[in-house]
């Protein structure tokens, strides 16, 4: 079975500091991969997704991600973090018959 | 264009009873997935529609079952419900082809309680 690992439960950070987040995944074939956010108590919305191309992504509110098969990872960054990004941050990968599986989630905090 | 959307946004039931959950699909979207997501953890896949058919299923009794119309709405129908089936019920949406893959937007969820 496909399977994602975010390894790091909780993460905090100082506001205007970097932010990396951490996702591996396993998947047999060429992976659709996707980071989620959800604030609390709220549906997910979608930051950016990776289908084919360019390893380095753009999403939304200057999030980006790398894809890097060779490694299985596919890690979400920030240059400078906002007190409004805290949130929890879901890796997701795509299972073939658009099935979507989850990695635990990351909770960010920012602190100020 | 309107997103996705879910009612009721909170219910609370007893051991036993029966639910139903209601979801909107994204204007032009013909599947619907949805998900579990107990406290803490990530979603879990439970079903997806496509064109008013099941079309996948994830590890969850026949207790969980579900409908989707011909304007692409859905049910989630959850029968002699279970302390554990208390969890945020997500709906997601894709304009797909069955098998393809495709980008899934969600609605906000149903939080469910059963005492």
């Amino acid at each position: 079975a496909q399977s994602v690992t975010q390894p790091d439960i909780h993460i905090t950070v100082s506001e205007g500091a970097s932010l990396e987040l951490r996702c591996n995944y396993s998947y047999g074939a060429t992976p659709y991969l996707f980071w989620y956010v959800q604030s609390p108590g709220q549906g997910l919305q979608l930051l950016l997704k990776y289908f084919s191309g360019d390893t380095l992504v753009q999403g939304i509110k200057g999030f980006e991600a790398e894809f890097k098969r060779s490694q299985s990872s596919f890690n979400l960054r920030k240059p400078s973090v906002h007190w409004s990004d805290a949130a929890e941050y879901f890796c997701v990968v795509m299972e073939y018959g658009n099935k979507l599986v989850f990695g635990a989630g990351t909770i960010l905090r920012v602190k100020s | 264009e309107t997103g996705v959307t879910q009612s009721p946004t909170h219910l609370i039931k007893t051991r036993g009873q029966q639910v139903t959950l209601r979801c909107s699909s994204q204007s032009g979207h013909n599947t619907v997935s949805w998900y579990q997501q107990a406290l803490g953890q990530g979603p879990q896949f439970i079903f997806q529609y496509y064109r008013e058919e099941e079309n996948g299923r994830g590890n969850f009794p026949p207790r969980f079952s579900g409908l989707q119309f011909p304007n692409y709405s859905s049910e989630l129908n959850v029968n002699a419900l279970e302390l554990d089936d208390s969890a945020l019920y997500l709906c997601a949406s894709s304009l797909g082809r069955g098998g393809t893959r495709d980008t899934q937007y969600f609605g906000p969820g149903t939080r469910l309680t059963v005492l």
